[in-house]
């Protein structure tokens, strides 16, 4: 499979733990996007990478979670002091620069108790 | 703030029924406009997408949509749903270069065979 692969693809975990989720973009792909979908709502944008630098994150995105790029490759999603509210499908996106046609992976489920 | 609104949060047809999804944004500037589609335990996967150019466009499985500039609205439409159907849809859109989608709420639709 050549798509956007994310993993895990579920994680429990208890309040105020760290978790890190992995997403591998299509390989060619230069832009790579991070979402936060919550039950009955469409997914809301969290940060986006170009390559290995961080261009863009939004509000929702607090001191807790942090993302990273570093070879322009894979990127790594990490909520620090984890909160019920994290609780979400958190999804990634890859595209080409230039192409607005965003690929995206299954999603790594994440449940906070 | 740039926003998508979605009218309808759940939908129930019967098979061969016709289908219309309502999605209206708020943006004044250019946007490119997008309907994904996610069907149970998948990967959200591009329905159809408005760029430039003539404004109904079709997607894949029979599904078109028509971008209507003074009504700031995109609806999506199917004149004959089959119970393969059955997903949710979300209708979003990219107001800048960045590729970043700003999505709707998302609609379910249910198709009764």
């Amino acid at each position: 499979d050549t798509g956007v692969s994310q993993d895990p693809r579920h994680k429990i975990t208890k309040r105020g733990q760290n978790v890190t989720f992995r997403c591998d973009p299509i390989s060619e792909h230069n832009r790579l996007y991070w979402y936060r979908q919550t039950l009955g709502q469409g997914p809301e944008f969290l940060t986006y990478f170009q390559n290995e630098a961080q261009l863009e994150k939004s509000r929702l995105l607090s001191d807790r979670f942090s993302a990273e790029r570093p070879k322009g490759s894979f990127s790594t999603l990490e909520i620090q002091r984890t909160e019920q509210g994290d609780s979400a499908m958190y999804l990634c996106a890859s595209s080409l620069e230039g192409s607005t046609e965003a690929f995206f992976g299954q999603g790594t489920r994440l449940t906070v108790v | 703030a740039q926003s998508v609104s979605q009218h309808n949060h759940h939908v129930i047809l019967s098979e061969a029924a016709s289908l219309e999804l309502g999605c209206n944004y708020s943006y004044g500037g250019t946007v490119n406009l997008f309907w994904y589609v996610q069907y149970p335990g998948q990967h959200l996967q591009l329905l159809l997408k408005y760029f430039s150019g003539d404004p109904l466009v079709k997607g894949i499985k029979g599904f078109e949509a028509e971008f209507i500039k003074s009504k700031f609205s995109f609806n999506l439409r199917k004149p004959s749903v089959q119970w393969s159907d059955t997903a949710e849809y979300f209708c979003a859109v990219t107001p800048s270069n960045t590729g970043k989608l700003i999505f709707g709420q998302g609609t379910t639709l249910q198709v009764k065979p």
